[in-house]
Protein backbone atom coordinates (compact mmCIF):
# COMPACT_ATOMS: atom_id res chain seq x y z
CA UNK A 1 0.00 0.00 0.00
CA UNK A 2 1.16 3.52 -0.42
CA UNK A 3 0.56 6.69 1.38
CA UNK A 4 1.79 10.46 1.48
CA UNK A 5 3.33 12.93 4.26
CA UNK A 6 2.93 16.46 3.78
CA UNK A 7 5.19 17.79 6.34
CA UNK A 8 3.69 20.99 7.29
CA UNK A 9 -0.08 21.62 7.91
CA UNK A 10 0.27 25.27 7.61
CA UNK A 11 2.73 27.06 5.64
CA UNK A 12 2.53 31.18 5.43
CA UNK A 13 4.85 33.13 2.96
CA UNK A 14 5.24 36.61 1.87
CA UNK A 15 4.15 37.85 -1.34
CA UNK A 16 7.20 37.44 -3.70
CA UNK A 17 9.02 35.23 -1.53
CA UNK A 18 9.51 31.39 -2.12
CA UNK A 19 6.69 28.60 -1.74
CA UNK A 20 8.28 25.36 -1.09
CA UNK A 21 5.32 22.34 0.08
CA UNK A 22 7.04 19.32 1.56
CA UNK A 23 5.71 15.75 0.34
CA UNK A 24 7.15 12.20 1.20
CA UNK A 25 5.50 9.05 0.05
CA UNK A 26 5.76 5.42 1.02
CA UNK A 27 5.52 3.01 -1.90
CA UNK A 28 6.71 -0.42 -2.55
CA UNK A 29 6.54 -0.31 -6.52
CA UNK A 30 7.24 2.74 -8.78
CA UNK A 31 4.77 5.76 -7.60
CA UNK A 32 3.11 8.00 -9.48
CA UNK A 33 2.94 11.23 -7.87
CA UNK A 34 0.41 14.48 -7.89
CA UNK A 35 -0.42 17.47 -6.67
CA UNK A 36 -3.62 19.00 -6.62
CA UNK A 37 -4.97 22.66 -5.39
CA UNK A 38 -7.75 23.34 -3.84
CA UNK A 39 -9.07 27.11 -3.81
CA UNK A 40 -11.72 27.91 -1.20
CA UNK A 41 -15.41 26.66 -1.32
CA UNK A 42 -14.12 24.58 -4.69
CA UNK A 43 -13.01 21.27 -5.82
CA UNK A 44 -9.63 20.05 -6.59
CA UNK A 45 -7.78 21.08 -9.31
CA UNK A 46 -4.19 19.28 -10.57
CA UNK A 47 -0.87 20.94 -10.94
CA UNK A 48 0.95 18.57 -11.87
CA UNK A 49 1.79 15.38 -12.08
CA UNK A 50 5.26 12.85 -11.94
CA UNK A 51 4.77 9.40 -14.04
CA UNK A 52 8.17 8.54 -15.47
CA UNK A 53 11.19 10.44 -17.70
CA UNK A 54 11.80 13.49 -16.41
CA UNK A 55 12.05 14.09 -12.85
CA UNK A 56 11.61 17.53 -12.74
CA UNK A 57 8.00 18.45 -13.47
CA UNK A 58 6.47 21.82 -14.35
CA UNK A 59 2.73 22.47 -13.48
CA UNK A 60 0.23 25.14 -13.65
CA UNK A 61 0.69 28.56 -12.09
CA UNK A 62 4.43 28.83 -12.23
CA UNK A 63 4.75 25.37 -10.09
CA UNK A 64 7.32 22.42 -10.20
CA UNK A 65 7.84 19.51 -8.47
CA UNK A 66 10.83 17.69 -8.37
CA UNK A 67 10.90 13.50 -8.09
CA UNK A 68 13.54 12.42 -6.25
CA UNK A 69 13.60 8.11 -5.68
CA UNK A 70 16.71 8.07 -3.09
CA UNK A 71 14.69 10.81 -0.86
CA UNK A 72 11.25 9.34 -1.79
CA UNK A 73 10.34 13.06 -2.01
CA UNK A 74 8.05 14.90 -4.20
CA UNK A 75 8.09 18.88 -3.02
CA UNK A 76 6.52 21.85 -4.80
CA UNK A 77 8.21 25.03 -4.89
CA UNK A 78 7.06 28.54 -6.59
CA UNK A 79 9.79 31.10 -7.17
CA UNK A 80 7.65 33.86 -6.58
CA UNK A 81 4.48 33.59 -4.03
CA UNK A 82 1.37 35.80 -5.78
CA UNK A 83 -1.52 36.46 -3.38
CA UNK A 84 -3.76 33.87 -5.57
CA UNK A 85 -1.74 31.43 -4.42
CA UNK A 86 -3.69 31.37 -0.98
CA UNK A 87 -5.32 27.66 -0.95
CA UNK A 88 -4.97 24.22 -0.02
CA UNK A 89 -2.33 21.78 -1.64
CA UNK A 90 -2.47 17.82 -1.55
CA UNK A 91 0.19 15.38 -2.53
CA UNK A 92 -0.90 12.07 -3.99
CA UNK A 93 0.05 8.94 -4.43
CA UNK A 94 -0.73 5.72 -6.66
CA UNK A 95 0.68 3.20 -8.40
CA UNK A 96 0.19 1.89 -12.17
CA UNK A 97 -2.04 -0.77 -11.61
CA UNK A 98 -4.01 0.88 -8.64
CA UNK A 99 -7.14 3.00 -9.20
CA UNK A 100 -7.09 4.49 -5.63
CA UNK A 101 -5.70 8.02 -5.36
CA UNK A 102 -4.04 8.58 -1.80
CA UNK A 103 -3.70 11.97 -0.63
CA UNK A 104 -1.62 13.89 2.02
CA UNK A 105 -3.35 15.72 4.77
CA UNK A 106 -3.06 18.81 2.83
CA UNK A 107 -0.90 22.22 3.68
CA UNK A 108 -2.98 25.53 3.67
CA UNK A 109 -0.92 28.53 2.41
CA UNK A 110 -1.56 31.93 3.11
CA UNK A 111 0.46 34.87 1.18
CA UNK A 112 1.36 37.94 3.32
CA UNK A 113 0.99 41.65 1.29
CA UNK B 1 -19.12 22.65 -19.93
CA UNK B 2 -18.99 22.21 -17.13
CA UNK B 3 -16.40 18.89 -16.60
CA UNK B 4 -17.60 17.08 -13.69
CA UNK B 5 -20.66 18.41 -12.17
CA UNK B 6 -22.45 17.50 -8.86
CA UNK B 7 -26.02 18.22 -7.33
CA UNK B 8 -26.49 19.77 -5.25
CA UNK B 9 -24.06 22.32 -3.95
CA UNK B 10 -25.13 22.30 -0.35
CA UNK B 11 -27.52 19.81 1.55
CA UNK B 12 -28.80 20.40 5.10
CA UNK B 13 -30.95 17.61 6.69
CA UNK B 14 -32.23 16.05 9.61
CA UNK B 15 -30.07 13.14 10.95
CA UNK B 16 -32.00 9.75 10.03
CA UNK B 17 -33.24 11.03 7.10
CA UNK B 18 -32.34 9.29 3.67
CA UNK B 19 -30.71 11.32 0.56
CA UNK B 20 -28.59 11.53 -2.54
CA UNK B 21 -26.43 12.94 -4.39
CA UNK B 22 -25.67 13.02 -8.23
CA UNK B 23 -22.38 13.72 -10.17
CA UNK B 24 -22.16 13.85 -13.81
CA UNK B 25 -19.32 14.10 -16.09
CA UNK B 26 -18.91 15.15 -19.82
CA UNK B 27 -15.30 14.06 -20.43
CA UNK B 28 -16.32 10.83 -22.14
CA UNK B 29 -14.21 8.80 -18.93
CA UNK B 30 -14.91 5.50 -18.14
CA UNK B 31 -13.76 5.61 -14.40
CA UNK B 32 -15.47 7.43 -11.81
CA UNK B 33 -14.75 8.36 -8.28
CA UNK B 34 -16.65 9.40 -4.72
CA UNK B 35 -14.48 11.36 -2.07
CA UNK B 36 -15.27 12.26 1.12
CA UNK B 37 -13.63 15.57 2.71
CA UNK B 38 -13.90 15.85 6.06
CA UNK B 39 -13.94 18.69 8.52
CA UNK B 40 -9.95 18.80 8.89
CA UNK B 41 -9.88 18.38 5.15
CA UNK B 42 -8.65 15.00 4.71
CA UNK B 43 -9.50 13.57 1.52
CA UNK B 44 -10.45 9.67 1.35
CA UNK B 45 -11.84 7.73 -1.42
CA UNK B 46 -15.10 5.77 -0.80
CA UNK B 47 -16.38 4.12 -4.05
CA UNK B 48 -15.14 3.97 -7.85
CA UNK B 49 -16.34 2.46 -10.60
CA UNK B 50 -15.46 1.27 -13.95
CA UNK B 51 -17.38 0.92 -16.86
CA UNK B 52 -20.68 1.08 -14.59
CA UNK B 53 -18.51 -2.20 -12.58
CA UNK B 54 -17.76 -1.34 -9.00
CA UNK B 55 -14.11 -1.39 -8.74
CA UNK B 56 -13.44 0.38 -5.03
CA UNK B 57 -15.11 -0.26 -2.34
CA UNK B 58 -13.17 1.10 1.04
CA UNK B 59 -14.82 0.67 4.49
CA UNK B 60 -18.08 2.61 4.03
CA UNK B 61 -20.92 2.12 6.46
CA UNK B 62 -23.60 0.52 4.25
CA UNK B 63 -25.96 3.24 4.44
CA UNK B 64 -23.94 4.64 2.15
CA UNK B 65 -24.93 2.58 -1.77
CA UNK B 66 -23.27 4.25 -4.90
CA UNK B 67 -25.66 3.94 -8.24
CA UNK B 68 -23.59 4.07 -12.39
CA UNK B 69 -26.92 4.16 -14.50
CA UNK B 70 -24.28 4.74 -17.10
CA UNK B 71 -20.48 5.83 -17.64
CA UNK B 72 -21.43 9.29 -17.12
CA UNK B 73 -23.01 9.22 -13.98
CA UNK B 74 -22.70 8.40 -10.46
CA UNK B 75 -25.31 9.06 -7.64
CA UNK B 76 -24.33 8.63 -3.42
CA UNK B 77 -26.94 7.66 -1.74
CA UNK B 78 -27.01 7.53 2.02
CA UNK B 79 -29.79 6.09 4.50
CA UNK B 80 -30.75 7.39 7.91
CA UNK B 81 -28.30 9.84 7.73
CA UNK B 82 -25.71 10.60 10.89
CA UNK B 83 -24.03 13.52 12.66
CA UNK B 84 -20.78 12.11 11.49
CA UNK B 85 -21.30 12.05 7.62
CA UNK B 86 -21.71 15.65 7.59
CA UNK B 87 -18.36 16.74 5.21
CA UNK B 88 -17.92 17.62 1.62
CA UNK B 89 -18.50 14.88 -0.82
CA UNK B 90 -16.40 15.18 -3.90
CA UNK B 91 -17.10 13.31 -7.67
CA UNK B 92 -13.42 12.55 -9.30
CA UNK B 93 -13.85 10.85 -13.24
CA UNK B 94 -10.47 9.98 -15.40
CA UNK B 95 -9.55 7.57 -17.95
CA UNK B 96 -6.87 5.52 -19.11
CA UNK B 97 -5.51 7.29 -22.04
CA UNK B 98 -3.26 4.82 -24.94
CA UNK B 99 0.29 5.04 -24.05
CA UNK B 100 -0.45 6.73 -21.11
CA UNK B 101 0.69 5.10 -18.16
CA UNK B 102 -1.14 6.92 -15.56
CA UNK B 103 -4.76 9.58 -15.62
CA UNK B 104 -5.42 12.43 -13.85
CA UNK B 105 -8.47 12.60 -11.85
CA UNK B 106 -11.05 15.66 -12.19
CA UNK B 107 -12.75 16.55 -9.26
CA UNK B 108 -16.40 18.34 -9.09
CA UNK B 109 -17.06 21.33 -7.26
CA UNK B 110 -18.28 19.28 -4.22
CA UNK B 111 -21.78 18.97 -2.35
CA UNK B 112 -21.47 19.98 1.25
CA UNK B 113 -23.58 17.83 3.52
CA UNK B 114 -24.75 19.10 6.98
CA UNK B 115 -26.69 17.06 9.10
CA UNK B 116 -28.08 18.41 12.12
Amino acid sequence: AQSVTQLGSHVSVSEGALVLLRCNYSSSVPPYLFWYVQYPNQGLQLLLKYTTGATLVKGINGFEAEFKKSETSFHLTKPSAHMSDAAEYFCAVRTSNDYKLSFGAGTTVTVRA
Amino acid sequence: DTAVSQTPKYLVTQMGNDKSIKCEQNLGHDTMYWYKQDSKKFLKIMFSYNNKELIINETVPNRFSPKSPDKAHLNLHINSLELGDSAVYFCASSTRLAGELTDTQYFGPGTRLTVL
